[in-house]
């Protein structure tokens, strides 16, 4: 059982928007930055959104990050067909002294 | 350009022992903190441990007492040492860089598998 919750799938169509959660505590999200990372099967995860909400280079503005709380959020809009994957939330954990995922969240684009 | 590459996996017995290393090159590795994390087969990644840039570690539960995390800054080195390997174990083992207090990681190696089995 993950410290992060995240939804096990989401779906939509393409062209749509998807949100995608991350549920902790005050001791990781409540207090911690959250980042977000694309994993396609075989392939080495890639960082979408770091710091709750900003992008790294390269990464199209269709990806959004926001913070509330204990709670993050990944959106993604004008979905594709190519951003089918599962999509990871990470912070530290000040309790556990470690970090932690979500256990992540398959979107699957209809 | 980054460049993160692991070595060390392999097939481990149960009980047995395993030192994944990593190698780091185009960045200056003893400014940052480096994790280990891992993905076991049909599973989500999980954040295994870390070593601060000054060598302090840190380890996820089930690891903590069968796991030691060190590096080598003289030599831009990561290791990881799994001791009393169990199955669950199994997995890809991915170096990365930790973005310590801003939590996250922008560069991974390829991965290095470790398959525990009898």
């Amino acid at each position: 059982q993950s410290v992060l919750t995240q939804p096990p799938s989401v779906s939509a169509a393409p062209g749509q928007k998807v949100t995608i959660s991350c549920s902790g505590s005050s001791s990781n999200i409540g207090i911690k930055d959250v980042s977000w990372y694309q994993k396609f099967p075989g392939t080495v995860p890639k960082l979408l959104i770091y710091e709750n909400d900003k992008r790294p280079s390269g990464i199209p503005d269709r990806f959004s990050g926001s913070k509330s709380g204990t709670s993050a959020t990944l959106g993604i809009t004008g979905l594709q067909t190519g951003d089918e994957a599962d999509y990871y939330c990470l912070t530290w954990d000040n309790s556990l002294r470690a970090g932690v995922f979500g256990g992540g969240t398959k979107l699957t684009v209809l | 350009e980054v460049q993160l590459l692991e070595s060390g996996g392999g097939l481990g017995q149960p009980g047995g022992s395993l030192r994944l290393s990593c190698a780091a090159s185009g960045f200056t590795f003893s400014r940052y903190s480096m994790v280990w994390v891992r993905q076991a087969p049909g599973k989500g990644l999980e954040w295994v441990s870390g070593v601060t840039s000054d060598g302090t570690p840190y380890y996820e539960d089930s690891v903590r007492g069968r796991v030691t995390v060190s590096r080598d800054n003289s030599k831009n080195m990561l290791y990881m040492q799994i001791n009393s390997l169990r199955t669950g174990d199994t997995a890809i083992y991915y170096c990365a860089n930790w973005h310590a207090g801003k939590e996250y990681i922008d560069y991974w190696g390829q991965g290095t598998l470790v398959t525990v089995s009898s």
